[in-house]
């Protein structure tokens, strides 16, 4: 199994929802992310997650809390968004790096796009 | 810190056509280097990786991209063009020392018939 499946791919919320984004891997990755991406726009990261444990977050607003529960899954709490929070949102997982690097390749899922009313 | 350059936003080329896609990094080492490809309401795929070794590097589709240091330059190939290659490309480089991955603005790749 080699994929990083996202649910749900679309996602429409008001302002003052509480919505959660998921994501799963059963590559025994054990570093997984979190990117945002605007139209047009490279992937924005968000969050790593190493282990289970945050190690990275990219000054991200309080209003987007992320969760890992287990080394398959990650979550992304998102609570009170703005409309100009609309984006696609993607995951990704890595395996241990080659030689030196921090992340070797990165899995992406296929997103899950977001639209904040 | 790094930072990746992707000079062309747009490129239009015709199918059976060769392709090149520009890429320049800025960074005080050797990068690891890579291009990933997306299309349309997807996520990301990995073509191709650079880390050491072997400076012309093969990847995926038929995709080659040749490192230059001297020009910091990684960019990506192809020798003929097909309907399907039409997507977003973004170069990214990583530096050592567990810096993470920062991506180029992205080349948007139209395929004519």
């Amino acid at each position: 199994d080699t994929e990083v499946t996202q649910t749900p791919k679309h996602l429409v919320m008001g302002m003052t929802n509480k919505k959660s984004l998921k994501c799963e891997q059963h590559m025994g990755h054990r570093a997984m992310y979190w990117y945002k991406q605007k139209a047009k726009k490279p992937p924005e990261l968000m969050f790593v997650y190493s282990y289970e444990k945050l190690s990275i977050n990219e000054s991200v607003p309080s209003r987007f809390s992320p969760e890992c529960p287990n080394s398959s899954l990650l979550n992304l709490h998102l609570h009170a968004l703005q409309p100009e929070d609309s984006a696609l949102y993607l995951c990704a997982s890595s395996p241990p790096g080659q030689g030196a690097s921090n992340t070797g390749e990165l899995f992406f899922g296929e997103g899950s796009r977001l639209t904040v009313l | 810190a790094q930072s990746v350059t992707q000079p062309d936003i747009h490129i239009t080329v015709s199918e059976g056509a060769s392709l090149e896609l520009r890429c320049n990094y800025s960074y005080g080492a050797t990068p690891y280097l890579f291009w990933y490809v997306q299309s349309p309401g997807q996520g990301l795929q990995l073509l191709l990786k650079y880390f050491s070794g072997d400076t012309l590097v093969q990847g995926i589709k038929g995709f080659e991209a040749e490192f230059k240091r001297s020009q910091s330059s990684f960019n990506l190939r192809k020798p003929s063009v097909h309907w399907s290659d039409a997507a977003e490309y973004f170069c990214a480089v990583e530096g050592n020392a567990g810096n993470m991955l920062t991506f180029g603005g992205g080349t948007r790749l139209m395929v004519k018939p």
